[in-house]
């Protein structure tokens, strides 16, 4: 069974500070992707990861994926106000199969001026 | 209208209602899911939909009746559900199953 884990589930952050949420899951998965959601709002794709080394950057957010270790970071660069929502990684099995995405609990990011 | 909708936004329904939540979907795709977020728990799958055959139903309780007539619409029959049940319920659409999903904005489920 795939598990997904996000670290931290909480983060409050100062302005312009650089800080990395992590997404750690438990088995071989070919696909990896972050979401955000406002408060009351539905989730937007943010990053769609591949493949082993690919590294995604939007404005202040970058995203990487380590297959072989598992592992897929958040980056946020010089954080902005506008930039506090939940975040949240998704993983699927590798090669697809039948199931959804398996999700993190998500990371409560709000940033302070 | 594009991208994923649902109606409708909020709900409000007693324990022994009967409703229900519509999705369509407008990207051409092929899977459809059922999601659920309660304050504080990691989304919930609850119903996947692959070419309108439903191919994982994790262990939701019956009170929950997803229906999938076609590619682009998706509907959650409820009926006699419980307070614990409200939450907001999130459609998805993928190209197919285990690629990007793109959620519609929720309905907002209140059960009293």
């Amino acid at each position: 069974e795939l598990k997904v884990e996000q670290n931290p589930l909480f983060l409050s952050m100062q302005e312009g500070k650089n800080y990395t949420i992590y997404c750690n899951y438990s088995t071989t998965s070919d696909r990896l992707y972050w979401y955000r959601q406002d408060p009351g709002k539905s989730l937007e794709s943010l990053f769609v990861l591949l493949s082993n080394g690919a590294v995604k950057q939007e404005g202040r957010l970058m995203a990487s994926l380590d297959t072989k270790a598992r592992l897929s970071t958040l980056h946020i660069t010089a954080a902005v106000h506008d930039l506090s929502a939940t975040y949240f990684c998704a993983a699927d099995d590798s090669g697809g199969g039948a199931d959804g995405l398996t999700f993190g609990k998500g990371t409560h990011l709000i940033i302070q001026p | 209208e594009t991208g994923v909708t649902q109606t409708p936004r909020h709900l409000v329904m007693g324990m022994t209602n009967k409703k229900s939540l519509k999705c369509e979907q407008h990207l051409g795709h092929n899977a459809m899911y059922w999601y659920k977020q309660s304050a504080k728990k990691p989304l919930e799958l609850m119903f996947v939909y692959s070419l309108e055959e439903r191919v994982e139903n994790n262990s939701v309780p019956s009170r929950f009746s997803p229906e999938c007539p076609n590619s682009s619409h998706l509907f959650l029959h409820l009926h006699t559900l419980q307070p614990e049940d409200s939450a907001l319920y999130l459609c998805a659409s993928s190209h197919r199953t285990g690629r990007e999903q793109y959620f519609g904005p929720g309905t907002r489920l209140t059960v009293t």
